[in-house]
């Protein structure tokens, strides 16, 4: 079973402070991906990662930034995080670039005061 | 951008009824993908269409992919308690970038 976790379920920050999210596969999967969660939108994708140290942006990159050190890890930085970045953010990852299932974290639930 | 919408955003049935939600994209996909998401959970993969026209059953659940691969449907016959959640449709794009709905919220009378 493919397993993909997060650092946290749920975190509370304020405005302004450096936020990062953590995210790991166990499956040896070449891509990776950072999506947010917000009522009525669905998930839009942030950033997304084909390789170690090879990063894309996704539909709304602003005001986040990514790093893979390592294939089975994946990290979204909130660089100063704002309200409008409380959301749910799912991290997800898959083996091949095409045809193939996306397995998905259980999301951290991050709340900015 | 390239865009999946959904439809509708809630439904809300009797126990046996059927369910469908519909998306449609705004350019041809390569395959697209069902998930459900229970409350509280995390996306779960359902199925891949691929061909143009095609059908696939899993047991009460039918999805079919438009003949023009823009377009694509779910639906559940008789509707359980168990089938609660959101379901998302996601169309691959030409960059292998997935594309989600919006997702159609399905609540379930007993």
């Amino acid at each position: 079973d493919v397993k993909v976790t997060q650092s946290s379920r749920y975190l509370v920050k304020r405005t302004g402070e450096k936020v990062f999210l953590e995210c790991v596969q166990d499956m040896d999967h070449e891509n990776m991906f950072w999506y947010r969660q917000d009522p009525g939108l669905g998930l839009r994708l942030i950033y997304f990662s084909y390789d170690v140290k090879m990063k894309e942006k996704g539909d709304i990159p602003e005001g986040y930034s990514v790093s893979r050190e390592k294939k089975e890890r994946f990290s979204l930085i909130l660089e100063s995080a704002s309200t409008n970045q409380t959301s749910m953010y799912l991290c997800a990852s898959r083996q091949d670039r095409d045809q193939e299932t996306q397995y998905f974290g259980p999301g951290t639930r991050l709340l900015v005061l | 951008g390239q865009q999946v919408m959904q439809i509708p955003q809630y439904q809300h049935v009797q126990e046996g009824e059927d369910f469908t939600t519909y998306c449609n994209s705004s350019t041809t996909l390569s395959n697209i993908q069902w998930y459900k998401q229970r409350p509280g959970g995390h996306p779960v993969f359902l199925i891949q269409l691929v061909k143009s026209g095609e059908v696939k059953k899993q047991k009460r659940l039918t999805f079919q992919f438009g003949e023009a691969k823009k377009n694509s449907s779910l639906h559940i016959t008789a509707t359980q308690t168990t089938d609660v959640g959101t379901y998302f449709c996601a169309g691959m794009d030409s960059s292998y970038k997935l594309i989600f709905g919006s997702g159609t919220r399905l609540l379930v009378r007993p």
